[in-house]
This record gives C-alpha cells, sequence and structure tokens, in this order.
C-alpha cells in the first residue's frame, strides 16, 4: 500500500539555521508530491507542490523542495528558518492507485527559537 | 475569495452519542474532501465528493460514520455512534478543478476538534 515517511516529528532550531525536512514514499509510478504547513491557529495550505519538470521547486517563504526519483524522497528545504517558521509541515502524496489518492505523512512539528 | 468553512469548532460529546459536522467548500469548487486527523498523524482521507457523487469512500467506518453533499455545494458528515478512538480533528477540503489528474492544490478548512469522553 502506497506510504508516505516523515522520518522527524519534532524539530527545534535557532534562528537562521538551516532547514532541511525528510520526506519518503512508496509508489512506484508517476506521483504528484506536496508540502502542506499549518501555522499556530490557522488552516493547513499549501507551501509547494511538484508533478513533472525542474525537480527543485520553490515555494513560497523561501522554501524549496528537492523531488530525487530514485530515491523516493521529495525533502523541504529553507537556508535561514525565522521564528516565524514554527508550524507543522506535512508531505503529500497523490497517485494513481485507482484514482487519484492523496495520502499524508504523520508531520514535523517545527519550532524556530528566537 | 472566501476560504473553506466549517461548524462546528469544538464539540465534546460521550460515547454512543451521535454528532454531525458541516462545511461549505469555496464556491465553484467540485471536490470536496473530509478528512480524519487524529493527534499525532497526519490527515486521512475518509471520503471525496465530486459534485454530489461519492468519488471515494473506501476509509469510511461505514457502520457509524455517513457523509452526503446532496446539491453538489455543501456536505455533512455524521458519526452514529460515536467511539472514543473517533476523538480527532475532521477536516473538510475542496479543490477546484474537476478532472483527475491530482496535481491540484486542496483548500482546507479550520477543522472541527471531537473530543468523546
Amino acid at each position: 500500500a502506497q506510504s508516505v515517511s516523515q522520518h522527524n516529528h519534532h524539530v527545534i532550531l535557532s534562528e537562521a539555521a538551516s532547514l532541511e525536512l525528510g520526506c519518503n514514499y512508496s509508489y512506484g509510478g508517476t506521483v504528484n508530491l506536496f508540502w502542506y504547513v499549518q501555522y499556530p491557529g490557522q488552516h493547513l495550505q499549501l507551501l509547494l507542490k511538484y508533478f513533472s519538470g525542474d525537480p527543485l521547486v520553490k515555494g513560497i517563504k523561501g522554501f524549496e523542495a528537492e523531488f530525487i526519483k530514485s530515491k523516493f524522497s521529495f525533502n523541504l528545504r529553507k537556508p535561514s528558518v525565522q521564528w516565524s517558521d514554527t508550524a507543522e509541515y506535512f508531505c503529500a502524496v497523490n497517485a494513481n492507485t485507482g484514482g487519484f489518492k492523496t495520502i499524508f505523512g504523520a508531520g514535523t512539528r517545527l519550532f524556530v527559537k528566537a | 475569495e472566501a476560504g473553506v468553512a466549517q461548524s462546528p469548532r469544538y464539540k465534546i460529546i460521550e460515547k454512543r452519542q451521535s454528532v454531525a459536522f458541516w462545511c461549505n467548500p469555496i464556491s465553484g469548487h467540485a471536490t470536496l474532501y473530509w478528512y480524519q486527523q487524529i493527534l499525532g498523524q497526519g490527515p486521512k482521507l475518509l471520503i471525496q465528493f465530486q459534485n454530489n457523487g461519492v468519488v471515494d469512500d473506501s476509509q469510511l467506518p461505514k457502520d457509524r460514520f455517513s457523509a452526503e453533499r446532496l446539491k453538489g455545494v455543501d456536505s455533512t458528515l455524521k458519526i452514529q455512534p460515536a467511539k472514543l478512538e473517533d476523538s480527532a480533528v475532521y477536516l473538510c477540503a475542496s479543490r477546484s478543478k474537476t478532472g483527475t489528474s491530482g496535481r491540484d492544490e486542496q483548500f482546507f478548512g479550520p477543522g472541527t476538534r471531537l473530543t468523546v469522553l
């Protein structure tokens, strides 16, 4: 069955540190990949997405993610985090498994110390 | 553009009681999803509608959960009777495109936090 793994459940960083959140999925076919973010007290919202083309995609607020097909990975990165990046981050994979279904990872809670 | 609306925001019930959640998607969005998000986990799809038809309800516990989207706009999710393990946040999301490519983002509502005692 299709699954999405996010390796870090909690991450604590200081401001200006670099961030990388891991995401791996288990599906061998064509996938559409998403990172969603949920800021404290707010709705889940799209950070970035990838479905074809350049495997390095850029999203809002300076975030980027790289699709590495051979590793079934879609890791999220940001060179320098800010206190306002404190949030929960969800990786999601959409694949055609008898209809397109989106599977979410368990999420990573990021806390950035000011 | 108004976002996805959900009500109530919070609900506390005792086990074996019934509860209903309401969702109004973004205007014009044909696809509507209900997700269950248990604490410490990611959202899990319960049911997907395309207009007023069910596209996927494979993970909906049909012995106690039901959902409808009668006029292809707003939707109701019901639990009857509730169990302790139903305590979760219930998220509604909508997507504008009627195609099935899966490339389009979903827009989420604020969720309903259900506590079953």
